[in-house]
């Protein structure tokens, strides 16, 4: 199984609808995140948490919340989805004080339309 | 502030050809570099890492120098196969902190 998954791997939505996407992981670390990926841009980072406890906004968190539900668990929502928030989403992790450092290790990504 | 550029592509090589991917970096302190690799429809995969200066990281026939003097960490590989045909990313994580900075990526196409 893999260890970091997202739900759902694809989605169409219309403008104006709430979305959410979820991610989960196994790996056991405390620290996740949320990219968004646009050709020819790299990835941008929206929201990281470092715990259950712990939010930070990224670079690009306007019209985007998320929810840290357990260490395991780290949602992305679009509360009023906009065309231009079409892009490739990725959930991360990473444990900076086990043997991998600070690599971060990313899910298969969810790609989501919005018309 | 802290930022990544590479190299444009796409890179179109022939099978068994040398590859280099330029890469240079703006941080302060001491960064750790990565090369990340996204195969067609998945995500990123860490290739490769270096945590400080002079380190050379390598897998699967790459490798990349640490070099704080040009602020640079290339990705070289002797023979390229067709397999190796994805997007390459560049990134940095700025000392102290453990958020991936991303260069745009480069697409490198291999051909038979």
């Amino acid at each position: 199984d893999a260890d970091v998954t997202q739900t759902p791997r694809n989605r169409i939505t219309k403008t104006g609808k709430r979305i959410m996407l979820e991610c989960s992981q196994t790996k056991g670390h405390d620290r996740m995140y949320w990219y968004r990926q646009d050709p020819g841009l790299g990835l941008q980072l929206i929201y990281y948490s470092f715990d259950v406890k712990d939010i930070n906004k990224g670079e690009i968190s306007d019209g985007y919340s998320v929810s840290r539900q357990a260490q395991a668990k780290f949602s992305l929502s679009l509360e009023s989805a906009i065309p231009n928030q079409t892009a490739l989403y990725f959930c991360a992790t990473s444990d900076p004080g086990g043997p991998s450092g600070d690599t971060q290790y990313f899910g298969p990504g969810t790609r989501l339309t919005v018309l | 502030g802290n930022s990544v550029t590479q190299m444009e592509g796409p890179v179109t090589l022939s099978e068994e050809a040398f590859l280099t991917i330029n890469c240079t970096y703006t941080a302060t302190g001491y960064p750790s570099l990565f090369w990340y690799v996204q195969y067609p429809g998945e995500g990123l995969q860490l290739l490769l890492k270096a945590t400080k200066a002079d380190d050379k990281g390598s897998n699967k026939g790459f490798e990349a120098t640490y070099r704080k003097e040009t602020t640079s960490f290339h990705l070289e590989k002797g023979s390229v196969q067709v397999s190796d045909s994805a997007v390459y990313f560049c990134a940095l994580t700025p000392d102290g902190y453990n958020k991936l900075i991303f260069g745009a990526g480069t697409r490198l196409a291999v051909h038979p």
